[in-house]
């Protein structure tokens, strides 16, 4: 049973440039969390999908966005990038239920390097 | 505003005695508390949660308090091995359907279990 992957593993880009990141969920599990994790600092939620649709957001601009296909995969998007942008890209599956807490399961992350 | 927080950036600690690692957060509504553990080019992983109508969970050497009225929580790991150096995170949750499944994350502890 694969648990979470996400692809690619390290990617470079300049400022101003427009990145996507991919994420496959864990067999079973229908919501996909994204989280920044800036260096020395824990995970900072982003947002969150479930049944397709943008279902929490946290304190990030418009610039990051995102979609989850039918097959229960998401994409990161991050549109003019900024070296701010710099950190490890978390994504987390979970089966959604709306109320409570369900685990969430982390993926290995995507590093992004803005140069 | 930091809703939760790890003021301990590092620990050390001998092989086979206790750990420590302390936790605290501000916002009451907090319902659910988890701890993850995360080694170097991989994501978090689960390692032990609490309900906020407990104050105590054990599995296995390791033993998580909770203190609602402090606002404070805490990771014992007993006895500690080499094996369990790695970055700890603290994170939070809330029931709420509107912040149900976004994970709050302090900034993490890094162990180091010395043999």
């Amino acid at each position: 049973d694969a648990g979470v992957t996400q692809s690619p593993t390290h990617l470079i880009k300049t400022r101003g440039q427009q990145v996507t990141l991919r994420c496959s969920p864990k067999s079973g599990h229908d919501t996909v969390s994204w989280y920044q994790q800036a260096l020395g600092q824990g995970p900072q939620f982003i947002f969150q999908y479930y049944e397709e649709e943008e279902r929490q957001r946290g304190n990030f601009p418009d610039r990051f966005s995102g979609h989850q296909f039918p097959n229960y995969s998401s994409e990161l998007n991050v549109n003019a990038l900024l070296l701010g942008d710099s950190a490890l890209y978390l994504c987390a599956s979970s089966l959604g239920s709306g109320l409570g807490y369900n685990e969430q399961f982390f993926g290995p992350g995507t590093r992004l390097t803005v140069l | 505003d930091q809703q939760v927080k790890q003021n301990s950036p590092s620990l050390s600690v001998q092989e086979g005695r206790i750990s420590i690692l302390n936790c605290d957060y501000t916002n009451s509504m907090f319902d659910y508390f988890l701890w993850y553990k995360k080694y170097p080019a991989e994501g978090p992983t689960f390692l032990i949660s609490i309900s906020s109508i407990k104050d105590k969970n054990e599995d296995g050497r390791f033993t998580v308090f909770l203190n609602k009225s402090a606002k404070h929580l805490s990771l014992h790991i007993v006895p500690s091995q080499p094996g369990d150096s790695a970055v700890y995170f603290c994170a939070a949750s809330a029931a709420d359907y509107n912040q149900g499944g976004k994970l709050i994350f302090g900034q993490g502890t890094e162990l180091s279990v010395k043999p």
